[in-house]
């Protein structure tokens, strides 16, 4: 695709529900970064994978959260017992190489628990 | 403390008028200097970026970073009701993959 593609858009769930949100990377983009931008705030790193391997987690705030890349291209966000302070707009963000100023940004996925 | 701040807004300024845009951070260890632009409900969009200290420009922006007082700036030459939307400044370091934001400043040109 032309862009990193970010599905789905909005996504409303249930408090303690398990949610995936989906990042497809610009093709041929070896790295991907997960963030979070909760309403009125930057954007918050959570997770860097260079290829098929999570380069850095250390910004994944618990447990709850997990992400995989299995393919070294598509990566899903997993977000296990969903609570309301998740809510937030998930961005992936894709480069060529580990420079992340080369990366472009997906629209994000709005996600809100209630 | 945030590590870089950036004054929310938001900021109204006449079409044509030079836009001063800050940031300051606290972290002496961030060498790229960064300013995205987004607009509402789009992910962020690289404008231009610093490595260490100096300016640069591209077209009508341009960036300044001063890492003796730990400030950075964009200005914005004839502005543009295009040019409305949010601008973050981030920052980060050679030794990692961690962009720092701030929390971006509303910006509004009005024709």
């Amino acid at each position: 695709g032309a862009g990193v593609s970010q599905t789905p858009s909005n996504k409303v769930t249930e408090k303690g529900k398990y949610v995936e949100l989906r990042c497809d990377p610009i093709s041929g983009h070896t790295a991907l970064y997960w963030y979070r931008q909760s309403l009125g705030q930057g954007p918050e790193f959570l997770i860097y994978f260079q290829g098929t391997g999570a380069a850095d987690d250390s910004g994944l705030p618990n447990d709850r959260f997990f992400a995989v890349r299995p393919e070294g291209s598509v990566s899903t966000l997993k977000i296990q017992r969903t609570e309301r302070g998740d809510s937030a707009v998930y961005l992936c963000a894709s480069s060529p190489g580990p420079a992340y100023t080369e990366a472009f940004f997906g629209q994000g996925t709005r996600l809100t628990v209630v | 403390q945030k590590e870089v701040e950036q004054d929310p807004g938001p900021l109204s300024v006449p079409e044509g008028a030079i836009v001063s845009l800050n940031c300051t951070y606290s972290n002496s260890a961030f060498q790229y200097f960064m300013w995205y632009r987004q607009y509402s409900r789009k992910g962020p969009e690289l404008l231009m970026y610093t490595y260490s200290s100096g300016n640069k420009e591209d077209g009508r922006f341009t960036a300044q970073v001063d890492k003796s007082s730990k400030y950075i700036s964009l200005f914005i030459r004839d502005s543009q009701p295009s040019d409305s939307a949010t601008y973050l400044c981030a920052s980060g370091m050679d030794s990692n993959y961690q962009l720092i934001w701030g929390a971006g400043t509303k910006l509004i040109i009005k024709p």
